[in-house]
């Protein structure tokens, strides 16, 4: 099935632990974005990257950090600096031609305690 | 600093009502507005918007965009319990940068 799969579905972890979450696809996309949503609330970016081996920061990269050693793999790492890390993270992926929508993965529950 | 930013952040009705939901927008080189609707996890696309005045219609949804004034509205007519979700408005930038932004989200709760 082709699609963007993130691992794992949910995540609990101490503070002051690092954590990294898996985002894969297989849908040949150019792009690919991580973004954080806080309950009830929109997504906020945090990185995203047009092309392997470089990514921009978003809107909240503090805390955060990614890589993006191959096309189809993009994994987000919360590291202890990141404040208030508990959220639902979602990764998307997309082709960069002009007129493109984003698609999603089923999302990552993270809880720190 | 590029914004997106949605209003009302909540809104309650009931079945058979009429909603509209605002996206404004103050971005460097956009290029299209996108509007998506959340139900538990995964956003599904709703529409995209590149050109002002041309409205897009799915079914009892519609959307327009006006690029002079910078907002784009999401109506849906004769609301059902299952338009209950949060609707997502994004923008999308212009130059193959591969930003993109979305606002904080509206939720709808649509009651029986």
């Amino acid at each position: 099935d082709g699609g963007i799969t993130q691992s794992p579905k949910y995540l609990f972890r101490k503070e002051g632990q690092n954590v990294t979450l898996s985002c894969e696809q297989n849908l040949n996309h150019d792009a690919m974005y991580w973004y954080r949503q806080d309950p009830g609330q929109g997504l906020r970016l945090i990185y995203y990257s047009q092309i392997v081996n470089d990514f921009q920061k978003g809107d909240i990269a503090e805390g955060y950090s990614v890589s993006r050693e191959k096309k189809e793999s993009f994994p987000l790492t919360v590291t202890s600096a990141q404040k208030n890390p508990t959220a639902f993270y979602l990764c998307a992926s997309r082709f960069l031609d002009s007129g493109n929508t984003i698609y999603f993965g089923e999302g990552s529950w993270l809880t720190v305690v | 600093e590029d914004k997106v930013v949605q209003s009302p952040l909540s809104l309650v009705v009931h079945e058979g009502d009429t909603v509209t939901l605002n996206c404004s927008y103050e971005v460097t080189n956009f290029r299209s507005l996108l509007w998506y609707k959340q139900e538990k996890k995964a956003p599904t696309f709703l529409f995209m918007l590149t050109s002002s005045g041309i409205e897009k219609k799915s079914g009892r949804l519609s959307s327009i965009l006006d690029k002079k004034e910078l907002f784009s509205i999401l109506n849906i007519t004769a609301t059902q319990t299952g338009d209950s979700a949060i609707y997502l408005c994004a923008v999308d930038f212009s130059g193959n940068t591969g930003k993109l932004i979305f606002g904080q989200g509206t939720t709808l709760q649509v009651k029986p």
